[in-house]
């Protein structure tokens, strides 16, 4: 069965200082895709990244840099310089083929990240 | 485009009273999908459709209904609201597999059942 576990509940960091958020899944499948969505306070979800199984690079953008380590099933999330904009709840996320035709994302149960001035 | 629109954005109910949360997208979306959003647990997926006329189950769909008569429209019916049923309740649309296709989600629906 799929699983996506944030064991961190809530970070507080002080600006300026970088900060990483755990993601760790769990699925049966090969094939499978990994996700991060950002929720600011305004509520909205935004969509971060997407990144399937059998592309293991890590990937940068801007102060964003995202670290999937298949051995340990971790996809892990890095905000470099933190800013009090990142101030939001990540979550991350799984979808697997499924053997019909829709594919679940399942999400895990977000981390509260606050970032103070 | 106006994307992923859902109305009410907030609702209060009693207990016993039923009410359908309304939810459209312009983009030509076949996936559609509603989830229920608690704190501590993330998104939890409620139903989901793959095109008009079909719908399925996700992993709380008790208390819920679901149709899907046209792609643009994916209505979540209350049939007799609970007060565990008080959650925010998000649509999202996409155009196929989550792993090629960028997910759409609605503002929310903040629901209250007393």
């Amino acid at each position: 069965a799929q699983k996506v576990t944030q064991a961190q509940t809530e970070i507080s960091v002080v600006e300026k200082e970088d900060v990483t958020l755990d993601c760790v899944y769990e699925t049966r499948d090969t094939t499978y895709y990994l996700f991060w969505y950002k929720q600011p306070p305004s509520g909205e979800l935004v969509f971060l990244i997407r990144r399937n199984s059998f592309d293991e690079q890590n990937e940068i953008s801007g102060r964003y840099s995202w670290n999937f380590q298949k051995s340990t099933s971790s996809f892990n999330f890095t905000i470099t310089a933190s800013q009090v904009v990142d101030s939001a709840v990540y979550f991350c996320a799984l979808s697997d083929l499924m053997k019909t035709s829709y594919d679940k994302v399942i999400f895990g149960p977000g981390t509260s990240l606050s970032v103070i001035p | 485009n106006a994307g992923v629109t859902q109305t009410p954005k907030f609702q209060v109910l009693k207990t016993g009273q039923s009410m359908t949360l309304q939810c459209a997208q312009d983009m030509n979306h076949e996936y559609m999908s509603w989830y229920r959003q608690d704190p501590g647990m993330g998104l939890r997926l409620i139903h989901y459709s793959v095109g008009a006329g079909i719908t399925d189950q996700g992993e709380v769909p008790n208390g819920y209904n679901v149709s899907r008569s046209t792609t643009e429209d994916f209505p979540l019916r209350l049939l007799s609201a609970a007060p565990s049923q008080t959650s925010v309740y998000f649509c999202a649309s996409r155009r196929g597999l989550a792993g090629l296709k960028t997910q759409y989600f609605g503002p929310g629906t903040r629901l209250l059942v007393l």
